[in-house]
């Protein structure tokens, strides 16, 4: 999976608490992605990182933040978990952003109760 | 703005069918199109991409699919299914400008019967 590792990989929490889900790259890859995937939803983009200390927002973004201090790694976080964030999220990674494809890790699956 | 519409949610063929997946795409100007798919409990594999280089782009497993100015298409065939092609499959573009955000369709699911 282009040496992509997401941590952890299944997940339960409960409504209020903080999470942070962790990924994990070896491709020295530029730009890093987090997305979400949901019934009927396909994928939607949460934030996207294009060098380090560099992101930017996606279409769903709003109770996530995220960071990314070192190239390897970007940290998606969920502030104060809520039930309509249960989801499978997944971690992708890019070697050089617009026209380069996209390369996915196995997704976190995250349930709020 | 640009986005991706996948028509047909599930998709139905017997084993040695054509396969046909639909996208159109809305887009200012030339797209970066991509189909991934996707095995169940696993995480997305490119398929294919469209990056101007041909019209007709071949991918992965027998998959290919041709880019159709006119028609803002990017449909995905398989001249013949295989049981192990059931999965679900995305079409996805960049769109225009810089961004960097690849936005996805909503996912077809093909379904094989023997």
């Amino acid at each position: 999976d282009a040496g992509i590792t997401q941590s952890p990989r299944h997940k339960v929490t409960e409504t209020g608490t903080p999470v942070t889900l962790r990924c994990h790259q070896t491709e020295n890859h530029r730009y890093m992605y987090w997305y979400r995937q949901d019934p009927g939803h396909g994928l939607r983009l949460i934030h996207y990182s294009y060098g380090v200390k560099d992101t930017d927002k996606g279409e769903v973004s709003d109770g996530y933040s995220v960071s990314r201090s070192k190239t390897e790694d970007f940290l998606l976080t969920l502030e104060s978990a809520t039930s309509s964030q249960t989801s499978v999220y997944f971690c992708a990674i890019s070697q050089q952003g617009p026209g380069s494809p996209l390369h996915f890790g196995n997704g976190t699956r995250l349930t709020v109760t | 703005a640009q986005s991706v519409t996948q028509l047909g949610s599930h998709v139905s063929v017997s084993e040695g069918a054509l396969v046909l997946l639909r996208c159109n795409y809305s887009s200012s100007v030339p797209p970066y199109l991509f189909w991934y798919v996707q095995y169940p409990n696993q995480g997305l594999q490119l398929l294919l991409k469209y990056t101007s280089a041909a019209t007709l782009v071949k991918g992965i497993n027998g998959f290919e699919a041709e880019f159709k100015k006119s028609e803002t298409s990017f449909h995905l065939t398989k001249p013949s299914a295989h049981m192990s092609d059931a999965a679900e499959y995305f079409c996805a573009n960049f769109g225009s400008g810089n961004t960097g955000k690849l936005i996805f369709g909503q996912g077809t699911t093909l379904q094989v019967k023997p």
